[in-house]
């Protein structure tokens, strides 16, 4: 089955600053991947997806990355506010409606 | 409220009891998930629904668990003899073409003493 591996499990960065969120997956037949925030006491919320035939995207203050070769893909966050403070995930799926594979998570703490 | 909505959202049960969860996913998703978190992980996928048939059943769901989705409308997940391993916040999420998105609600957390 798929593994997916994120670093760091915990980032704390100030507020203006950028914040970047890595993650790994071995099933080279994952072609799509999704990060989602969750805050405190809620379900994950997608906040930003791509798919294996684009590279990067962008959103606004956050953008992902993805290599298909190495099979990494990373998010980045900039502009820090304090309300990015959450948990963030990724996660790979064959599908965007299929079972998601997720990682550990990453702890974001913005300072003030 | 439109979003995808769970019961109870907070469950504690002493152990070799059985519990019901229940998931209402947004109406007219076909597609429902389950998910299970533990604390410090990502969820990790149990089973899902496209419709009332039940598509792919994770490892992770022993014979003591079992989720139906009788009308292709809610779904519940039931836990037979409860075990303290079982404690996790239970994730449901559902989805629809042509958006895909899977949409989570806000989890039932279950403690088992």
């Amino acid at each position: 089955g798929e593994n997916v591996e994120q670093h760091p499990s915990t980032l704390s960065v100030q507020e203006g600053d950028s914040a970047v969120i890595k993650c790994t997956y071995s099933d080279s037949a994952s072609n799509y991947f999704p990060w989602y925030k969750q805050e405190l006491g809620k379900g994950p919320q997608l906040i930003i997806d791509i798919r294996s035939n684009v590279g990067e995207k962008k959103d606004q203050r956050i953008a992902v990355t993805l290599n298909k070769t190495a099979k990494h893909f990373s998010l980045h966050i900039t502009e820090t506010q304090p309300e990015d403070s959450a948990v963030y995930f990724c996660a790979a799926s064959k599908g965007r409606d299929y079972k998601l594979s997720f990682g550990a998570g990453t702890t974001v703490t913005v300072r003030a | 409220d439109t979003g995808v909505s769970q019961n109870p959202r907070h469950k504690i049960t002493k152990r070799g009891q059985n519990v019901t969860f229940r998931c209402d996913p947004i109406s007219e998703h076909n597609r429902l998930y389950w998910y299970r978190q533990t604390l410090g992980q990502g969820p990790e996928f149990l089973t899902y629904f496209q419709n009332e048939a039940q598509l792919e059943k994770s490892r992770l769901l022993s014979d003591r668990f079992s989720a139906e989705r009788p009308k292709g409308s809610f779904s519940t997940l039931e836990i037979q003899r409860t075990e303290q391993g079982d404690s996790a916040m239970y994730l449901c999420a559902s989805s629809s073409p042509p958006v895909d998105e899977q949409f989570f609600g806000p989890g039932t957390r279950l403690t088992v003493l």
